[in-house]
């Protein structure tokens, strides 16, 4: 079965280093990648998306790399800073729902603490 | 930016009775919304898509008259949890896509925290 792996629940790291999550996927052949941030009691936020021709993408602090051999995303905070805490969530493209629409199926996430 | 707007934040309601949790796009047009079911420590759960003018289609294991969805129009999906039971308790997120694209972000709502008694 199709099954996505955020292998960390959580992750504490001092602030200034860089934070880096693991996402890691089985039975996928996905086209692309999105992670998202997520706040407590608050909906996900887009941060990136990666398309499986793609190695590498950055936006500011933020890199995300993928391995479509490995099936592996690794998501990078640099400089990282307290209010970089929150809940990582990495996504993969899977069905397609209808009405010219794909679904998202999301891993677990990981909650990351930066602490100063 | 894209809005997608969820209301209510919260609600607390008894056992037996139905809640009705309403999804906006507020600055888009959306034929197609999801519903995401998520508890504590659990990743995101998609319940059903709801698309605009047809009916939803619901996940494998998702009962459809006990969590009817209406998309009467392109910027509003409602999702009705009926006879809601304390196992129903949950964090409830909608999202959209501003575009119908495969690789187009979703954008979510900030959900709706069901609390049955």
């Amino acid at each position: 079965s199709q099954k996505i792996e955020q292998n960390s629940e959580a992750l504490n790291i001092q602030e200034g280093k860089t934070a880096t999550l693991t996402c890691n996927y089985t039975n996928y052949s996905p086209a692309y990648l999105q992670w998202y941030r997520q706040d407590p009691g608050r909906g996900p936020v887009f941060l990136l998306l990666i398309r499986e021709n793609e190695k590498e993408k950055r936006k500011e602090r933020l890199k995300v790399t993928f391995d479509t051999t490995l099936k592996q995303s690794l998501f990078h905070i640099t400089a990282s800073q307290p209010a970089d805490s929150a809940t990582y969530l990495c996504a993969l493209d899977s069905r397609y729902s209808g009405a010219g629409s794909y679904q998202l199926t999301f891993g677990k996430g990981t909650k990351l603490s930066v602490i100063p | 930016g894209a809005v997608v707007s969820q209301h209510p934040s919260r609600v607390i309601c008894k056992s037996g009775t139905s809640v009705k949790i309403e999804c906006r796009s507020l600055d888009f047009q959306a034929t197609t919304m999801f519903w995401y079911r998520q508890f504590p420590k659990q990743s995101l759960m998609l319940m059903a898509t709801s698309n605009e003018g047809s009916k939803a289609t619901y996940e494998q294991g998702v009962e459809k008259d006990k969590f009817l969805i209406n998309h009467a129009s392109l910027t509003l999906s409602t999702l009705t949890v009926t006879s809601a039971h304390p196992e129903d308790s949950s964090f409830y997120i909608c999202s959209a896509r501003t575009l119908g694209a495969r690789d187009s972000p979703l954008h979510f709502g900030n959900g709706t925290r069901l609390t049955v008694t």
